[in-house]
């Protein structure tokens, strides 16, 4: 089953321009980690935070974590062509299902030259 | 981080035959699991295979339908039996260890059609 839904489904947006993807889930987490997907291949890890913490940065990413709202948000910034992918949040509760993720519905972003 | 080897990357098959999808890992790991993505669709997993034990499969997903071996650390396969064009989607193997922070590794997917 997914753990929550994504929006927007789908972003298009112009090359320079800021991407914020966001991502609620249902049941408490031990992480939450962002994956991105092209043209449906297989799924590259992007980045991973833990449910003590907030915020998180990685190169032109930067992702924020509210564990009393059940949400996530991942922002690109100066988004290139090269950015246009699907991505998608996934949740991990290691210590009780086995570390299993469970994937939201994913959104859909379109970076245009 | 794991590199996965998954083999066929794509395949058309007959209704009623059956296909099994190879994953290959360059380093011992624990746990594999396996998803199913449909046409537009997010990930679904399927069932997590630990090696010595019988896959632990989740709710709608049945081990005659999709019977899985784990021989050992490095190596797990799925098999796609009794086929229906239902089951025209990408699957995918995945590799992770608990409290990890490299996230889990993919393998490339294997896109099936059903004809």
């Amino acid at each position: 089953s997914q753990q929550g839904e994504e929006d927007p489904q789908a972003l298009s947006i112009q090359e320079g321009e800021n991407a914020t993807m966001n991502c609620s889930y249902k049941t408490s987490i031990n992480n939450l980690q962002w994956y991105r997907q092209n043209s449906g291949r297989g799924l590259v890890h992007l980045i991973l935070i833990r449910s003590n913490e907030r915020e998180k940065h990685s190169g032109r990413l930067r992702v924020t974590l509210d564990t009393s709202k059940k949400s996530s948000s991942l922002l690109i910034t100066a988004s290139r062509a090269a950015d246009t992918a699907s991505y998608f949040c996934a949740t991990g509760t290691f210590e009780y299902q086995g570390g299993k993720l469970i994937f939201g519905q994913g959104t859909e972003l379109s970076v245009k030259p | 981080s794991a590199v996965i080897s998954q083999k066929p990357s794509r395949d058309i098959c007959q209704r009623g035959t059956s296909l099994t999808i190879q994953c290959q890992v360059d380093s011992q790991v624990t746990m594999m699991f396996w998803y199913r993505q449909q046409p537009g669709q997010s990930l679904t997993l399927i069932a997590t295979a630990n090696q010595g034990s019988e896959a632990t499969y989740e709710s709608g997903f049945v081990i005659d339908k999709f019977p899985i071996s784990r021989p050992n650390l490095t190596f797990s396969t799925l098999t796609v039996s009794n086929m229906s064009p239902e089951d025209s989607s990408i699957y995918l193997c995945s590799v992770g260890e608990r409290d990890t922070n490299y996230g889990y590794t993919f393998g490339s997917g294997t896109r099936l059609t059903v004809v």
